[in-house]
């Protein structure tokens, strides 16, 4: 079965940039997309195909996806921003979620 | 707007079974797959099936296949997760998820907490 890694926890300064990873055999090959979860809350997209931005999502969302790689990077982070996030790729009409990342601004 | 309303939380005993209710609106049934995800308590996201809102045909988790039967009534929107044998293990928190073109999950639902438990 295909897997995807996701690092445990990552943490920030507000104000600063992280960036969250996504590994996963020839992964730029597979549509990448990322959800923010909150604690109580259902996840929420905050980028598909890859790098696109949906509707209401805030500029300092981004992502790219290539070799092995996806990057989920946020840009001048807020408190707001903290939370779990999930990658997820889809494979052989099956679909596959990262363990999250939990994301602590400081 | 899109939306998916889920059914309400559920508690069953262990080798019970639970069917639940995702009702869509604010766009075509059936031009989307419905998915259903469910996450443990701490747990990460796991995927477990879809439906094609179309034609009925489905895909499942490998991890269910046996106990997770996933159905649609086109005529009242609404997608459904039944699973069968269950154990504490399955004491989660169940998605329904639209799936959109591009592979992804534009619209949730809020989620089912089913509590297995003698």
């Amino acid at each position: 079965s295909y897997d995807l890694s996701q690092p445990v926890s990552v943490s920030v300064s507000p104000g600063q940039t992280v960036s969250i990873t996504c590994s996963g055999y020839n992964l730029e090959d597979k549509y990448v997309s990322w959800y923010q979860q909150r604690p109580g809350q259902s996840p929420m997209l905050v980028i598909c195909k890859d790098s696109e931005r949906p509707s209401g999502i805030p500029a300092r969302f981004s992502g790219s996806n290539s070799g092995n790689t996806a990057t989920l990077t946020i840009s001048g982070t807020q408190a707001m921003d903290e939370a779990d996030y999930y990658c997820q790729a889809w494979d052989s009409y099956t679909v596959v979620f990262g363990g999250g990342t939990k994301l602590t601004v400081l | 707007q899109v939306q998916l309303v889920q059914s309400g939380a559920e508690v069953r005993k262990p080798g019970a079974s639970v069917k639940l209710s995702c009702k869509a609106s604010g766009y075509s049934f059936t031009n989307n797959a419905i998915h259903w995800v469910r996450q443990a308590p701490g747990q990460s996201l796991e995927w477990m099936g879809w439906i094609n809102t179309a034609t009925g045909n489905t895909k499942y988790s490998q991890n269910f296949q046996g106990r997770v039967t996933i159905s649609r009534d086109t005529s009242a929107s609404t997608a459904y997760l039944d699973l069968s044998l269950l154990r504490s293990e399955d004491t989660a928190i169940y998605y329904c998820a639209k799936h959109d073109s591009g592979a992804y999950y534009g619209q949730w639902g809020q989620g089912t907490l089913v509590t297995v438990s003698s």
